[in-house]
Order: structure tokens, then C-alpha cells, then sequence
């Protein structure tokens, strides 16, 4: 499982409530993604971390905001969440200069 | 054009036999592709990659590779119905902003 962990592995919340989802790795990987899976759309990339405090958008970052002060953790935050960000949510690392391994992932239910 | 693109399925085979998926791709800069198999409720998993035009053989795995054409496929010899699945085909795009793009995958189902 390349030492990837979320949390939390599922959660419901209300329309409008932030959210922050976390990615814990142990491997000191230097690159970090957050992804979303929904059905029709396959896995659309959010957000990217390569490096400490170095993050950059993906292809739907909108109504989303990351961060990463530790090399280990990466997260991810809904500042108001909305029905359309009802999703399965992955983190993947990079594992040396081509392999990218997947999270357990986060089913995430906005009301 | 979508970027990647997978026949949804679903693709049955009997058990037993070769199951072929193919996986077609717009961007001639990508250089290197990916096979995920993704059970239902969980997560990608990483079964095959490539980078060089040819075939590339792990057990009863064999992804073929045709830049020209723009056409990766993944073969599944003696299938099993554990090979049931979401197979995902994913691209990394080198020299431009180096992400990997997924197709939608395909599901496969194997008829025992």
C-alpha cells in the first residue's frame, strides 16, 4: 500500500460546513496528489504537492484548497462544501520517477 | 478529443480465455502509460507500466505499446474470475507538466 493512509475513510457532512481531509504517508515521497473519482468522469486530479509548502491545481481545483507543511502529510480542505463535491476522494505518491500509488481513499457525502 | 480514452464496457470473456482492453491517447509527448485495476469500493491499483514501443510481459499480464498509433492495450491471458474488475489506462505526460491523465476504465467481467 506504499505507507499511504486517509482520514477520515468516510464522512457525511451538511452543505456549507468546511471540510479537511488528511493524507498521512510514511515514506518520505516527495510528490503527493489529491484526486476525485466519480462515476461518468474517472479520476479527475485536484491538487498537487511537490515538495513542503509547494502545491499547485490540478484540472478541478475550484472550492478547493490544500496544504503541506510536513513531508508526510497532505491536506485537503472543502471551505464550504456543496452537493457536487459528493465523491470518492484518493491521495497517490509518487514512488521514484514513474510509479504513482494509490490511497484507501475517502467516501465524502455533502447533504 | 478526450485525452484518454477507454471503451467503458462492459467486456466478458469466458474464464480461461485472453482478455484484451486497449486505451487510445491524444497527446504524441506522452511517454510513459499506465495500467491501474480497480476493484469495486476500492482503491487504483498499479498492475503494468510502460515506456518503450513493444510488449512488456509480468505473468499473465502483457501491455503492448504503439506510439505511432497512439494505442496501448493490456492483455490478461488465462483469465480468472478474480481478474473481474475496473482497468484504468493512465498516461504521464513528460515534458509538459508531467501529470498522469486516467481514462475512465474499462469494466471487465470474467464468466466463469
Amino acid at each position: 500500500d506504499a505507507g499511504i493512509t486517509q482520514s477520515p475513510r468516510h464522512k457525511v457532512t451538511e452543505t456549507g460546513t468546511p471540510v479537511t481531509l488528511r493524507c498521512h504517508q510514511t515514506e518520505n515521497h516527495r510528490y503527493m496528489y489529491w484526486y476525485r473519482q466519480d462515476p461518468g468522469h474517472g479520476l479527475r486530479l485536484i491538487h498537487y504537492s511537490y515538495g513542503v509548502k509547494d502545491t499547485d491545481k490540478g484540472e478541478v481545483s475550484d472550492g478547493y484548497s490544500v496544504s503541506r507543511s510536513k513531508t508526510e502529510d497532505f491536506l485537503l480542505t472543502l471551505e464550504s462544501a456543496t452537493s457536487s463535491q459528493t465523491s470518492v476522494y484518493f491521495c497517490a505518491i509518487r514512488s521514484g520517477s514513474i510509479e504513482q500509488f494509490f490511497g484507501p481513499g475517502t467516501r465524502l457525502t455533502v447533504l | 478529443q478526450k485525452e484518454v480514452e477507454q471503451n467503458s464496457g462492459p467486456l466478458s470473456v469466458p474464464e480461461g480465455a485472453i482478455a484484451s482492453l486497449n486505451c487510445t491517447y491524444s497527446d504524441r509527448g506522452s511517454q510513459s502509460f499506465f495500467w491501474y485495476r480497480q476493484y469495486s469500493g476500492k482503491s487504483p491499483e498499479l498492475i503494468m507500466f510502460i515506456y518503450s514501443n513493444g510488449d512488456k510481459e509480468d505473468g499473465r499480464f502483457t501491455a503492448q505499446l504503439n506510439k505511432a498509433s497512439q494505442y496501448v492495450s493490456l492483455l490478461i491471458r488465462d483469465s480468472q474470475p478474480s481478474d473481474s474488475a475496473t482497468y484504468l489506462c493512465a498516461v504521464r505526460r513528460v515534458n509538459r507538466d508531467d501529470k498522469i491523465i486516467f481514462g475512465k476504465g474499462t469494466r471487465l467481467h470474467i464468466l466463469p
